[in-house]
């Protein structure tokens, strides 16, 4: 499996229910950040999470990394329409600066009103 | 604040023609990004770039080259366009190469007919 893959695919839950993605990955890493992409748009940044940290919050966003496991979740809470859209997890590579993402293949989530 | 701009942002060619495209980081940031998402894919790292200098290399064809400007824009061009270079081309922008958040552009979409 490749770098970065996320399950569940798909997710469908109702307005104000919690969604929680995974990611998992398969190298070292020095972070691994969350994006949301809306149908044919930009990625847009939401969390960057670093390999000595655990745990860290935005907003609505929790996004927990467990290095030994290899895997990250992402939970975004008391969810909104305007959620809907795809989470992908990146990883860079543990190798020198300037190491280009891998994306997972993403979390199609959407949020029914 | 200043995002990553791209241009353009839509742009058809025919098979065999070449192509460039434009990024400007974002202002202070000297790390530059190129990816390609192709329809229902995640994005795949190309090329990087910081000062000046490549920096990192993923799947860029050998048809494409790129390179970044003392002002730090970077450009992408592409030659001998195949109808599979159809894709989503972002750009994404870091301060300083130190595994820090990268920051997308909005992204310009090529249609190669």
């Amino acid at each position: 499996s490749q770098q970065g893959e996320e399950d569940p695919q798909a997710l469908s839950i109702q307005e104000g229910e919690n969604a929680t993605m995974n990611c998992s990955y398969k190298t070292s890493i020095n972070n691994l950040q969350w994006y949301r992409q809306n149908s044919g748009r930009g990625l847009v940044h939401l969390i960057l999470i670093r390999s000595n940290e655990r745990e860290k919050h935005s907003g609505r966003l929790r996004v927990t990394l467990d290095t030994s496991k290899k895997s990250s979740s992402l939970l975004i809470t008391a969810s909104r329409a305007a959620d809907t859209a795809s989470y992908f997890c990146a990883t860079d590579g543990s190798g020198g600066g300037a190491d280009g993402l891998t994306f997972g293949k993403g979390t199609h989530l959407i949020i029914q009103p | 604040a200043a995002g990553v701009i791209q241009s353009p942002r839509h742009l058809i060619k025919e098979k065999r023609e070449t192509a460039t495209l434009k990024c400007y980081p974002i202002p202070r940031h000297d790390t530059v990004y190129w990816y390609q998402q192709g329809p229902g894919q995640d994005p795949q790292f190309l090329i990087s770039f910081y000062e000046k200098m490549q920096s990192d290399k993923g799947s860029i064809p050998d048809r494409f080259s790129a390179q970044q400007f003392s002002d730090y824009h970077s450009e992408l061009n592409m030659s001998s366009l195949e109808l599979g270079d159809s894709a989503l081309y972002f750009c994404a922008s870091e301060a300083g190469a130190s595994y820090n958040e990268q920051f997308f552009g909005p992204g310009t979409r090529l249609t190669v007919l």
